[in-house]
């Protein structure tokens, strides 16, 4: 099967801690995409990599950090600088057949809560 | 002014009615658009994706006004399944693969 998966479904932490969230895709798709929702509200991108070894910050990349190190995986870390960081986060990947490259498809999410 | 607008909600209709939805985007330079499709505490999943002016699956019609920069969709004969909120996606070619995401449209289809 497919798809993108994200692990845990739910995190929970203390404030001060580190925390990573995983995201794989066997999609062989070149980009992915993460972002953060908060109840209420739509979706806000916090960072993105159209490429291997090649990543960008979106709109409220302050407080996380990633890497791509492999075209599969996309893991992102909620640092102890990130003020608010319980919500709920989204991955994402896209580069499919021409025509169809910005479509993005979504892993099942994990909540994230920190105390 | 936001990127991306949408229908503040919610919708309540009853089950068989007809219901549309609007978004307006911002950036005349978009070129790709999108409704996805989010259940309660799960991940968004794309519905349909509109590339010229419009864009039709069975009980669903989407349509794409550039002039005015506005974009709607349109179901059919609502199901008690269709319940969700529902988001408007842009994206503008000039920036890549990134997507500007509404706010989302809450239906609620009721018996």
């Amino acid at each position: 099967d497919g798809g993108i998966t994200q692990s845990p479904k739910y995190l929970f932490r203390k404030e001060g801690q580190n925390v990573t969230l995983s995201c794989e895709q066997n999609l062989n798709h070149d980009a992915m995409y993460w972002y953060r929702q908060d109840p209420g509200q739509g979706l806000r991108l916090i960072y993105y990599s159209q490429i291997v070894n090649d990543f960008q910050k979106g709109d409220i990349a302050e407080g996380y950090s990633v890497s791509r190190e492999k075209k599969e995986s996309f893991p992102l870390t909620v640092t102890s600088a990130q003020k608010n960081p319980t919500a709920f986060y989204l991955c994402a990947s896209s580069g499919g057949t021409s025509g169809r490259s910005y479509e993005q498809y979504f892993g099942p999410g994990t909540r994230l809560t920190v105390t | 002014r936001k990127e991306v607008e949408q229908d503040p909600g919610p919708f309540n209709v009853p089950e068989g009615a007809t219901v549309a939805f609007n978004c307006t985007y911002s950036n005349s330079a978009s070129q790709s658009f999108f409704w996805y499709r989010q259940d309660c505490r799960k991940e968004p999943k794309l519905l349909m994706s509109v590339y010229s002016s419009g864009n039709e699956d069975g009980r669903f019609t989407a349509q794409l006004n550039r002039a005015s920069q506005y974009i709607s969709l349109l179901i059919r004969d609502s199901k008690l399944s269709d319940s969700a909120t529902y988001l408007c996606v842009v994206n503008m070619d000039n920036q890549g693969g990134k997507l500007i995401f509404g706010q989302g449209t809450e239906l609620s289809v009721k018996p």
